[in-house]
C-alpha cells in the first residue's frame, strides 16, 4: 500500500493547549495536504505545502515538510473544543491522484 | 455553487445486488475521485478519472466500475454487491493534482449490503 501513516492514532488534550500529528510517507511527491473529517462528515482541505516548502501558516496551522525524511507535521495551536475531528495527510503517489494516511482521531476537551 | 453533489445518502442492498453510486460536481474540474472509507483504514481509493473519458484503478478497483462520459458526473457501479462493500463512499473532485484548494469532498454515502 502507498498509503501515508499518521501518528499518533488518536491525541487526548486539553482547550487551549497545542496538538501535533506527524504524517510519515514512502513516495516521492509534489505537495502534501492535510484534510480535516468532523464525525461522520466529508473531509475539508485545510493547507497544502509544495515539495519545494518547508514550513506554511494559515491562521492557528502550521505545517511543516522534510522531504529527505518523507515526512510533514502539523501542529494546531491554541485548540479548541471545535476542532474535534480526524485529521489526515494527503498526497499524490504514482496513481496521479490523492492518496490518504489512515488519520489521527483529535478531541479536545472543554 | 452546489460543490461535489452525492446521491444517495443511505441505501442498504442484499448480496448480488447491483447498483449506481452517484456523484456530480458543478466546478468544471477535470479531477474526480472515488474513496472508501472504512474504520482504522482510512480512505482507500477505488477509482479515478482526471478527465472525460479516461478512467484509472486506485488501490482497491475490485468489484466497482466507473465512467466518465461528462466533466461533470463520474458515476460509481457496484457490480455484484458483497458484504465487504459495506462503508462510507467519498467522492471528490480538483481543478488538477496540486492546487492550493485540494479537493472537494462530497458529504459521502453510506452502504450496508446484507
Amino acid at each position: 500500500s502507498q498509503q501515508g501513516e499518521e501518528d499518533p492514532q488518536a491525541l487526548s488534550i486539553q482547550e487551549g493547549e497545542n496538538a501535533t500529528m506527524n504524517c510519515s510517507y514512502k513516495t516521492s511527491i509534489n505537495n502534501l495536504q492535510w484534510y480535516r473529517q468532523n464525525s461522520g462528515r466529508g473531509l475539508v482541505h485545510l493547507i497544502l505545502i509544495r515539495s519545494n516548502e518547508r514550513e506554511k501558516h494559515s491562521g492557528r496551522l502550521r505545517v511543516t515538510l522534510d522531504t529527505s525524511k518523507k515526512s510533514s507535521s502539523l501542529l494546531i495551536t491554541a485548540s479548541r473544543a471545535a476542532d474535534t475531528a480526524s485529521y489526515f495527510c494527503a498526497f499524490v503517489p504514482g496513481y496521479s491522484t490523492l492518496t490518504f494516511g489512515k488519520g489521527t482521531m483529535l478531541l479536545v476537551s472543554p | 455553487n452546489a460543490g461535489v453533489t452525492q446521491t444517495p445518502k443511505f441505501q442498504v442492498l442484499k448480496t448480488g445486488q447491483s447498483m449506481t453510486l452517484q456523484c456530480a460536481q458543478d466546478m468544471n474540474h477535470e479531477y474526480m475521485s472515488w474513496y472508501r472509507q472504512d474504520p482504522g483504514m482510512g480512505l482507500r481509493l477505488i477509482h479515478y478519472s482526471v478527465g472525460a473519458g479516461i478512467t484509472d484503478q486506485g488501490e482497491v478497483p475490485n468489484g466497482y466500475n466507473v465512467s466518465r462520459s461528462t466533466t461533470e458526473d463520474f458515476p460509481l457501479r457496484l457490480l455484484s454487491a458483497a458484504p465487504s462493500q459495506t462503508s462510507v463512499y467519498f467522492c471528490a473532485s480538483s481543478p488538477g493534482q496540486g492546487g492550493p484548494t485540494g479537493y472537494t469532498f462530497g458529504s459521502g454515502t453510506r452502504l450496508t449490503v446484507v
